[in-house]
């Protein structure tokens, strides 16, 4: 299994360019989630999706998108990037969201995002 | 508000020497806590959880956590730190109002020979 992946690894973007950053799981999971790591802030969730075909805003949504395209896989999209969202993005899987042990998180790679 | 916290920014040990990473949480009803692990350019690993039982939680790598619900404490231990121990580590607690996890800002072990 390759768990969660995501696409592309490192990006550079130009103030209000646009950009879709891929992810996909292949653990059957249903719940789905985006976020984003800053230096001394952790990591923030943006978008989430609970199930197949919905999708809920986390903590710092402004500025982005997102699709729940199938089971498998969850796009976030930057419809026109900013400086402020320069960081590192991380997709994460989960059997359930809410369910005890079967929240556990598991997440991709990353993605690193410059935007100048 | 649900909250949760990681006091050290980083922490040091001599490679062979117990090592504590601390968390302590603000949660209504009874936490749902984690630890992840991540290493230089990667995503985080989960290492272990306390959701319900033992006190007392082991996980990957040799790692274990003790849940202090008096003290609100869940706290990250190994006996023995290796040098490949070094990497950021974040605590985090599910919010019991949105199911969602609320995670700290992460503290830098580093292990030294």
């Amino acid at each position: 299994n390759a768990g969660v992946t995501q696409t592309p690894k490192f990006q550079v973007l130009k103030t209000g360019q646009s950009m879709t950053l891929q992810c996909a799981q292949d653990m059957n999971h249903n719940s789905m989630y985006w976020y984003r790591q800053d230096p001394g802030m952790g990591l923030r969730l943006i978008y989430y999706s609970a199930s197949e075909g919905t999708t809920d805003k986390g903590e710092v949504p402004n500025g982005y998108n997102v699709s729940r395209l199938n089971k498998r896989e969850f796009s976030l999209r930057l419809e026109s990037a900013a400086p402020s969202q320069t960081s590192v993005y991380f997709c994460a899987s989960s059997e359930a969201l809410g369910q005890g042990a079967r929240e556990t998180q598991y997440f991709g790679p990353g993605t690193r995002l410059l935007v100048l | 508000a649900q909250s949760v916290a990681q006091p050290e920014d980083q922490v040091k040990v001599a490679e062979g020497n117990p090592l504590t990473v601390k968390c302590t949480y603000s949660v209504s009803g009874n936490p749902y806590l984690f630890w992840y692990v991540q290493y230089p350019n990667r995503g985080l690993q989960f290492l272990l959880k306390y959701i319900t039982g033992d006190n007392l939680v082991k996980g990957s790598y040799g790692f274990e956590a003790e849940f202090n619900k008096s003290q609100t404490s869940f706290h990250l231990k190994k006996p023995s730190a290796l040098v490949s121990d070094s990497a950021l580590y974040f605590c985090a607690v599910r919010d019991m109002n949105t199911d969602k996890l609320i995670f700290g800002t992460g503290t830098r072990l580093q292990v030294f020979p």
